[in-house]
């Protein structure tokens, strides 16, 4: 069964940074789409960021683009966030999360299914 | 405020037949598939309905979806109370480029 392990997130003052990791496993990492989703307490779910199989083509919300960074690395089966200029409304349980059928950016377009979640981390961002 | 616009709750009692919308736009429902995800309390999302009416293996029949214009619906028929969640829906958006979630649907099953 596939396994993607979160970690990274905790407690971070507003305007600091913070890098989640996934640890994938059990499937083959580099044939897949990889996204980030996110939950702020009580609320609903927000799609983050993308990134595709070979990891050439990325996207990002509006809310966080410019401010947070998806990278992987396929040696490594290892998904990353690196977040910076943290707020408080980025307060919220991250979630590492695999395409169900998509390598490509064109396909994620089409079919952008995830069938694989992590546990996820928390990100607290406070004073 | 969501792109994709959802009911924020729906109730019904067991054996009733629910239906749950999810209203887009031409930049993304009216050109691109849709996705529904089910999210028990406390629990992960998971992939219920993708590429508006397909069902992944293990999915009942139960749950089907459809697509018309700038529309989608997830219909649950045959309610059973194991099926109270909260339900999204989900889509690329071309003039976001992004993926969407629509806001949520609380389900209470009576």
């Amino acid at each position: 069964e596939v396994q993607l392990l979160e970690s990274g997130g905790g407690l971070v003052l507003p305007g600091g940074s913070l890098r989640l990791s996934c640890a994938a496993s059990r499937f083959i990492f580099r044939n897949y789409v990889m996204s980030w989703v996110r939950q702020a307490p009580g609320k609903g779910l927000e799609w983050v960021s993308g990134i595709s199989g070979s990891g050439n083509s990325a996207y990002y919300a509006d809310s966080v683009k410019g401010r947070f960074t998806i990278s992987r690395d396929n040696s490594e089966n290892t998904l990353y966030l690196q977040m910076n200029s943290l707020r408080a409304e980025d307060t919220a349980t991250y979630y590492c999360s695999k395409s169900a059928y998509c390598s490509s950016s064109s396909c994620y377009r089409t079919n952008n299914a995830i069938d694989y979640w992590g546990q996820g981390t928390l990100v607290t961002v406070s004073s | 405020q969501s792109v994709l616009t959802q009911p924020p709750s729906a109730s019904g009692t067991p054996g009733q037949r629910v239906a749950i919308s999810c209203s887009g736009s031409s930049y993304n429902i009216g050109r691109i598939t849709v996705n529904w995800y089910q999210q028990i309390p406390g629990m992960t999302p998971k992939l219920l309905i993708y590429t508006n009416d397909q069902r992944p293996s293990g999915v009942p029949d139960r749950f089907s979806g459809s697509k018309s214009g700038t529309s989608a619906s997830l219909v649950i028929s045959g309610l059973q109370s194991e099926d109270e969640a909260d339900y999204y829906c989900a889509a690329w958006d071309d003039n976001l480029n992004a993926v969407i979630f629509g806001g949520g649907t609380k389900l209470t099953v009576l």
